[in-house]
């Protein structure tokens, strides 16, 4: 399996503009989880989802963030507007129920200027 | 919710040297998962350990569910065991699923 993909790997933009995150967990899991990295706070989980169905988004910021599993193969998460404070790694995780055991996508760097 | 306490923050080691990471916990536990964060970034399993011991090459990983703490060991350590080690759990008051993350440990191995 080729693992959590997330794209893109890097992005940069400016405050304002509407930044999609994308990611395809693997095959078969039925848990896919947002988080955020930050130095200040660590890592936060943002939002999960149980077969595309959004189970907790106690963890996303405000309004202006928004994510979305369409099907059981992709899921956006999307900032819109962006702002500077948003900068961090985001990274996309999925899990099978079988054993809850989480594996990590390599994580998308976003720079909002 | 549940505190997940990594001691200690930060680690330096001489390459070849032997090293134990604790993991503490305040709640019980369904699952426990011990991540290694490389200096690039990427987050890779380590152990998925609820309880017992597991063995993975010069790595391995204790988790003792009734005392409420898991111990990492790292043998004849090398420069590229350097990173971030995070230990996270997934309590049993709390839904299915969900991983509570410890702040971490830093390790740097030098050569």
């Amino acid at each position: 399996d080729a693992g959590v993909i997330q794209s893109p790997r890097h992005e940069v933009t400016e405050m304002g503009q509407e930044v999609t995150l994308r990611c395809k967990p693997i095959s078969g899991h039925d848990y896919l989880f947002w988080y955020r990295q930050t130095m200040m706070r660590g890592l936060e989980l943002l939002i999960y989802f149980n077969n595309n169905v959004p189970i907790d988004d106690s963890g996303m910021p405000e309004d202006r963030f928004s994510a979305k599993m369409p099907n059981a193969s992709f899921s956006t998460l999307k900032i819109q507007p962006s702002e500077p404070r948003d900068s961090a790694v985001y990274f996309c995780a999925s899990s099978p129920s079988e054993s809850y055991e989480q594996y990590f996508g390599p994580g998308t760097r976003l720079t909002v200027t | 919710g549940i505190q997940v306490e990594q001691s200690p923050p930060d680690l330096i080691l001489q390459e070849g040297a032997n090293s134990t990471l604790r993991c503490n916990f305040s709640d019980s536990v369904n699952n426990l998962q011990w991540f290694h964060q490389n200096p690039w970034g990427q987050l890779i399993n380590l152990f998925y350990i609820p309880s017992g011991t597991k063995q993975n090459g010069r790595l391995s990983a204790t988790t003792v569910a009734t005392e409420r703490y898991s111990l990492l060991y790292i043998s004849s350590s090398q420069t590229t065991d350097s990173g971030v080690y995070f230990c996270a759990v997934d309590y049993r008051g709390s839904t299915l699923g969900r991983l509570y993350f410890g702040r971490g440990t830093q390790l740097t191995v030098w050569p």
